[in-house]
């Protein structure tokens, strides 16, 4: 195990809604990185979290949002969902440190509906 | 978004044989990992490699970081039935652009 916890596991929404996914990290970590998985794909980088203030960010559009909390937990909020957004959202933590290998959390697996 | 060519994309495995993917890039990488996972987890650390022509073991497991930083092969020997699952490959550029970038995987099965 990480030490990198998610919740919630499963998420069922709707179209139009938004939705608020919770990261821990690893004891000793200070950057959390987001990554969208597809079904059959691998991650893709949603944006980097570190000392509170978003460090990088993929393509992805405004409506995916985050934070970063005092304690390097963080959140992944995504407005205005799109059937598209289905898929499985990982966190990732590290510490910046100029090798920063990344530990994955489980996941929250959305379906948007 | 981008994304890595790994290869190859399955493979069916029979217990004791010796398995190979590889993972290439059109850029270069400061670092490069690989990850496995299995149904309804998140990807788990295999090997981390940091330089150029670094050959590195986790067990059975080997990886190496390509001398022209554009690619990276992993191999697993005498593999086992928990061998099975979906193989990752990600690149890492470092720095201001710590994301990972992912290969498509590499799905391991047990021949029938």
């Amino acid at each position: 195990e990480t030490g990198v916890t998610q919740s919630p596991t499963h998420l069922i929404k709707t179209r139009g809604q938004q939705v608020t996914l919770r990261c821990s990290s690893q004891s000793g970590h200070n950057t959390v990185s987001w990554y969208q998985q597809a079904l059959g794909q691998g991650p893709q980088f949603i944006f980097q979290y570190y000392r509170e203030e978003e460090n990088g960010r993929g393509n992805f559009p405004p409506r995916f949002s985050g934070l970063q909390f005092p304690n390097y937990s963080s959140e992944l909020n995504v407005n205005a969902l799109e059937l598209d957004d289905s898929a499985l959202y990982l966190c990732a933590s590290s510490y910046a440190s100029g090798q920063e290998t990344q530990y994955f959390g489980p996941g929250t697996r959305l379906l948007v509906l | 978004g981008q994304q890595l060519n790994q290869s190859p994309q399955s493979m069916f495995i029979q217990e004791g044989e010796d398995v190979s993917m590889n993972c290439t890039s059109s850029s270069i990488f400061n670092t490069w990992l690989w990850y496995k996972q299995d149904p309804g987890e998140g990807p788990v650390l295999l090997i981390a490699l940091y330089k150029a022509g670094e050959l590195t073991s986790n067990g059975r497991l080997t990886a190496q970081f390509g001398i022209t930083r554009k690619d990276s092969f992993l191999n697993i020997s005498a593999s086992i039935p928990s061998d099975v699952g979906i193989y990752f490959c990600a690149g890492q550029r470092g720095g201001s652009q710590g994301n990972l970038i992912f290969g498509k995987g590499t799905k391991l099965s047990v021949k029938p």
